[in-house]
């Protein structure tokens, strides 16, 4: 199985929005609404920021959102802040019980 | 509170073997499926693999690229989730997170992760 495709890097000023895609194929995201979407900051475990494909988790806030068209799932993040300022990770279940990451997006807020 | 505290990693000459530990509180961890997850060095995560509870017979699935060679098993009494990697390669150095499902198809809660280190 292999990885879902992210861009490497994006960024964006405070106060404004970015956007980060994660594309799969018809036998993952395509297949699925179960993508999740994963911050990590520098030398911390990864923290789930979204699962099945939209909703968010108690204690995430709503300038975080998601959504999925095809194969291609995207985060976006509304209001940046210098907290936001992370890597990113989308996973996507791929049948057979099994799960796929991304690469990872590294988020910069300029 | 949620914790996942993952323990034993460290320095294994390729071939050998390891064991991780994991340990929870603050929830069910008997009805919980625990999963593993490797992050190499400054790189993406991967999928390791995955163990269901009593009630579907502590069912595992692993990755193809450890399909194997590791073997998760989990004491409910202990509330402790276990990795034993053996035939250990370069390529499987990594930190090493245990993590709770959220029964919702994706990874609610994180431990801190374990470095392990087999050198080329």
């Amino acid at each position: 199985q292999s990885a879902l495709t992210q861009p490497p890097s994006a960024s964006g000023s405070p106060g404004l929005s970015v956007t980060i895609s994660c594309t799969g194929t018809n036998s993952d995201v395509g297949a699925y609404n179960y993508v999740s979407w994963y911050q990590q900051h520098p030398g911390k475990a990864p923290k789930l920021m979204i699962y099945e494909v939209t909703k968010r988790p108690s204690g995430v806030p709503d300038r975080f959102s998601a959504s999925k068209s095809g194969n291609t799932a995207s985060l976006t993040v509304s209001g940046l802040q210098a907290e936001d300022e992370a890597n990113y990770y989308c996973s996507s279940y791929v049948g057979s019980d099994t799960w796929v990451f991304g690469a990872g997006t590294k988020l910069t807020v300029l | 509170e949620v914790q996942l505290v993952e323990s034993g990693g460290g320095l294994v000459q390729p071939g050998g073997s390891l064991k991780l530990s994991c340990a929870a509180s603050g929830f069910t961890f008997s009805g919980s499926y625990i999963h593993w997850v490797r992050q190499k060095s400054g790189r993406g995560l991967e999928w390791v693999g995955r163990i269901m509870d009593k009630g579907h017979s502590y069912a595992t699935v692993y990755a193809a690229s450890v399909n194997g060679r590791f073997a998760m098993s989990r004491d409910d009494s202990k509330n402790t989730a276990y990795l034993q990697m053996n035939s250990l390669k370069a390529e499987d150095t990594a930190v090493y997170y245990c993590t709770r499902d959220n029964g919702r198809w994706a990874l609610g809660h994180w431990g801190q992760g374990t470095l392990v280190t087999v050198p080329s």
